[in-house]
């Protein structure tokens, strides 16, 4: 089945301890993001890569890390989490630049307390 | 990238009614897409458009590309239960890249 995984789902932490949040895709797609989610804010755009070693920041960038050594692969890494880091997190992926159709992951839940 | 904006913010109906949301943008897009979040899950792509003007169905749901290329609309007809959730517009900008530009999102009741 053509799917986004994210692990974990949820995931609680306390400040500063780092954690890696994994996201993975079975469809070959050249572009995956990250977003985070929040309530009244919507979706907004943490990083995104256009293919394998190519990343860029997205609108809210700050705190975050990623990386792409793998197309399959985009994991999501905070070095040092703090509480206004708590949030919705949602991995994505979509074959090519152009023409939208982003699939989204399920989802993580994040709470650093 | 921009916020685009959707409206209206929240919807509280009855099953069998007609619903109405759309969302405008500040610039011209290529692209126009709808998305259903439930609770606990991921968006879920539902409709995609991709030319002004142009008018695609799902089943109950209906999206229009506006012919500005700033806006997009969904109706979804005959409301059921099950279509309870929020629901996102989502935009590829002409020239801005390659991120997709979302709305905060419409939260759809339906009571039976």
């Amino acid at each position: 089945e053509a799917q986004v995984t994210q692990n974990p789902r949820y995931l609680i932490t306390v400040t500063g301890k780092k954690l890696t949040v994994t996201c993975s895709q079975n469809m070959n797609h050249e572009y995956m993001s990250w977003y985070r989610q929040d309530p009244g804010l919507g979706l907004r755009q943490i990083y995104y890569s256009m293919n394998v070693e190519v990343t860029d920041k997205g609108d809210v960038p700050e705190g975050y890390k990623v990386s792409r050594k793998e197309k399959r692969n985009f994991p999501l890494i905070l070095e040092s989490p703090s509480p206004n880091q708590t949030s919705l997190y949602f991995c994505a992926s979509r074959k090519g630049l152009a023409g939208g159709l982003e699939r989204f992951g399920p989802g993580t839940r994040l709470t650093v307390t | 990238g921009q916020q685009l904006n959707q409206s209206p913010q929240s919807m509280f109906i009855q099953e069998g009614e007609d619903v109405s949301m759309n969302c405008t943008s500040s610039s011209i897009f290529n692209t126009w897409l709808w998305y259903k979040q439930e609770p606990g899950e991921g968006p879920v792509l539902l409709i995609a458009l991709y030319k002004a003007g142009e008018l695609t169905s799902n089943g109950r749901l209906t999206a229009q590309f506006g012919i500005t290329r700033k806006d997009s609309f969904l109706n979804i007809s005959a409301s059921i239960p099950s279509d309870v959730g929020i629901y996102f517009c989502a935009g590829q900008p002409e020239e801005a890249g390659y991120a997709l530009n979302f709305g905060k999102g419409t939260s759809l009741l339906v009571t039976p």
